[in-house]
């Protein structure tokens, strides 16, 4: 069973307002990743990182920031949220990275988010 | 860049096989990825390929690879109501690191 957590599982909060999902890994794993996942099931890639104070932006743009001070926590902010940022974001993680051979990534539960 | 295409909907009956296909654009990808999402959850890795395979067989799970067409399978044996679910095909992308693209999603509904 993967060892990888999302708070809070469930977020309704209003337009402007500003949060943080929170993401946290005991597993040492050095690489972190946030998808974003449609009502429509495809997911994104908006942010990764390999590594402490390592961050990069995915393939989908995303107003959304990211830190990595230590290895095991990679929270995502919104400074101010929309309705447009409704979805569920997936925080995952991996040892390798799929390149190479045990390269899985590891998924939380994931964070809803409505924005109304 | 990478691109994934999965058709979004199967339904079977209980006990019949179930085949999920999937098709990429990028033929780099070393490994080739099946992940599964039951509702209300994250992604759990289901099974993979390694390029130079053709098949993975695991239990109730084949994966079939065809290199040339750019096609990866999944075949699910008696297909059982628990298998109802979401299943991604997922390649990585090129770089030196990778990160995993995923299709759409094949949403397995499995009828008693």
């Amino acid at each position: 069973e993967a060892d990888i957590y999302q708070t809070p599982r469930y977020l309704v909060i209003g337009t402007g307002k500003k949060i943080t999902l929170e993401c946290s890994q005991t597993m040492g794993h050095d690489k972190m990743y946030w998808y974003q996942q449609d009502p429509g099931m495809e997911l994104h890639l908006i942010h990764y990182s390999y590594g402490v104070n390592s961050t990069e932006k995915g393939d989908l743009s995303s107003e959304s920031t990211v830190s990595r001070i230590r290895t095991e926590h990679f929270p995502l902010t919104l400074e101010s949220a929309r309705p447009s940022h409704t979805s569920q974001y997936l925080c995952a993680s991996s040892e390798y990275g799929p390149k190479r051979a045990g390269g899985e990534l590891f998924f939380g539960e994931g964070s809803r988010l409505t924005v109304l | 860049g990478e691109d994934v295409e999965q058709s979004l909907f199967l339904s079977v009956r209980e006990g019949d096989s179930s085949v999920i296909n999937c098709t990429y654009t990028d033929s780099s990808s070393t490994y080739l990825y099946w992940y599964k999402q039951e509702p209300g959850a994250g992604l759990q890795l289901l099974t993979y390929i390694f390029s130079n395979m053709d098949m993975k067989q695991d239990q109730r799970l084949t994966v079939l690879l065809n290199k040339k067409d750019k096609h990866l399978s999944l075949r699910i044996a008696d297909t059982q109501t628990g298998d109802s679910a979401i299943y991604f095909c997922a390649v990585h992308s090129g770089g030196s690191q990778g990160n995993l693209i995923f299709g759409k999603g094949t949403k397995l509904s499995v009828k008693p």
